[in-house]
């Protein structure tokens, strides 16, 4: 039964299109959250969502827009992608604020060609 | 601002060795700090949170301790094995937000 759930797990597109990124949890949280691993792996926060609110809203390009359609999901759009958005998105989730434990999912592999 | 650090970057032991790793943030405000492990082409798993409140969590082979007032926590592995080959990231909630800052990690490999 897997906790965090992602897909796709790989996605490779040409420059200028759009394209989705789905997460779903199933450990009953109301929080979720976005990554970014980049080439140097190091990981940085995107975006948080809170009872289906958006709480973070890091200095990400508004290309990225972030959905959450009830509390077990979180999904990432991304238009008119760019070279520079080739990276492993993360999609986390946990209970409440910042004292609880957050768990991710597997990560999507964005290549942009 | 806070900011995590992670020394050393890289580490190759023999197995069977006991070793230790390391994480040290800025900022010693913080509500806890968890301790991630992620294999190559993986996700993170988390391993130990540890809260403000404590000062060492334990879980099988893994102690994790955390000196908040000297910004400093380390996680230490018994009996190193091969399967624990993997990047080790710690991370900190910046302030009261939902935010995790990471650590670059330390990618740790156990020879046979």
């Amino acid at each position: 039964d897997t906790a965090v759930s992602q897909t796709p797990k790989y996605l490779v597109t040409q420059m200028g299109n759009d394209k989705s990124i789905k997460c779903e949890q199933n450990l009953g949280h109301d929080t979720m959250y976005w990554y970014k691993q980049d080439s140097k792996k190091f990981l940085k926060i995107m975006f948080s969502y809170n009872n289906k609110e958006l709480i973070i809203n890091e200095t990400v390009p508004n290309r990225f827009s972030p959905k959450s359609p009830d509390k077990a999901h979180l999904n990432l759009h991304i238009n008119s992608l760019e070279l520079g958005d080739s990276a492993v998105y993360f999609c986390a989730s946990s209970l409440g604020g910042p004292i609880n434990e957050q768990f991710f999912g597997p990560g999507t592999r964005l290549t942009v060609l | 601002k806070q900011e995590v650090t992670q020394i050393p970057a890289a580490l190759s032991v023999p197995e069977g060795e006991n070793l230790v790793l390391n994480c040290s943030f800025t900022d010693s405000a913080i509500y806890n700090l968890q301790w991630f492990r992620q294999d190559p082409g993986k996700g993170l798993t988390s391993l130990l949170l540890i809260q403000s409140s404590q000062r060492e969590q334990t879980s099988g082979r893994l102690n994790a301790s955390l000196d908040k007032s000297s910004g400093r926590s380390t996680l230490y592995i018994a009996a190193s094995q091969p399967g624990d080959s993997a990047t080790y990231l710690c991370a900190v909630p910046m302030d009261s937000s939902y935010k995790l800052i990471f650590g670059s990690g330390t990618r740790l490999l156990v020879r046979p």
